[in-house]
């Protein structure tokens, strides 16, 4: 089946770790982006990839690095930086950048701070 | 991009239709309505979206204004399974216009 795929579903992170969550979608899809969720709230776009090797910092890109070096996969650094990581994140895809194109997106991964 | 509004939350019954308001009185000719859903603890699936004529897919009816300002989203026969949060998304069709924010949504009930 065609799809987005994330992992681990659940993650946790020791203070002053980095951690890398995966995204890997097989729709050949050239536009990748990352989102966080609080409990609660709407979706914040931390980082997003119009095509491989190229890549823009979204609203909320601080403590945050991404990658895109293979079409298929767009994964996600929350580093030490990032002050208050715990959240609910999103990976999605399009096929391209354009406004009237439909994102689809993984299941998720909860990140928790021991 | 246009800011919506829509109500925070909204309970259904069962088998009967929902409508699902979103205010967009700021919309531009060439930006698009969407609308999303998210059930809890999953990634937002997609619903619909239109430009100027109403839309109607499996899923739902996109109801738009004439004067674009206002849109509702019709599910026909709501189901347990529609509890979800519902996201109205306004964005233009140039490059780059896909780099949205979802708002806080309608949180929607259905009661059985």
């Amino acid at each position: 089946d065609g799809g987005i795929t994330q992992s681990p579903k659940y993650l946790f992170r020791k203070e002053g770790q980095n951690v890398t969550l995966s995204c890997e979608q097989n729709l050949n899809h050239d536009a990748m982006y990352w989102y966080r969720q609080d409990p609660g709230q709407g979706l914040r776009l931390i980082y997003y990839s119009q095509i491989v090797n190229d890549f823009q910092k979204g609203d909320i890109a601080e403590g945050y690095s991404v990658s895109r070096e293979k079409k298929e996969s767009f994964p996600l650094t929350v580093t030490s930086a990032q002050k208050n990581p715990t959240a609910f994140y999103l990976c999605a895809s399009s096929i391209s950048l354009r406004g009237n194109e439909k994102l689809f997106f993984g299941s998720g991964t909860q990140l928790s701070v021991l | 991009d246009a800011k919506t509004t829509q109500p925070p939350s909204m309970d259904c019954a069962e088998g009967r239709a929902a409508n699902l308001p979103c205010n967009h009185s700021t919309i531009s000719g060439n930006e698009y309505v969407y609308w999303y859903r998210q059930i809890h603890s999953q990634g937002p699936q997609y619903i619909i979206h239109g430009l100027k004529n109403n839309e109607t897919n499996e899923m739902a009816s996109l109801i738009i204004t004439e004067d674009r300002k206002s849109s509702t989203l019709i599910l026909p026969h709501a189901t347990l399974r529609d509890t979800a949060v519902y996201y109205c998304i306004v964005r233009v069709a140039r490059a780059a216009g896909n780099k949205l924010t979802f708002g806080g949504g309608t949180r929607v009930l259905v009661k059985p």
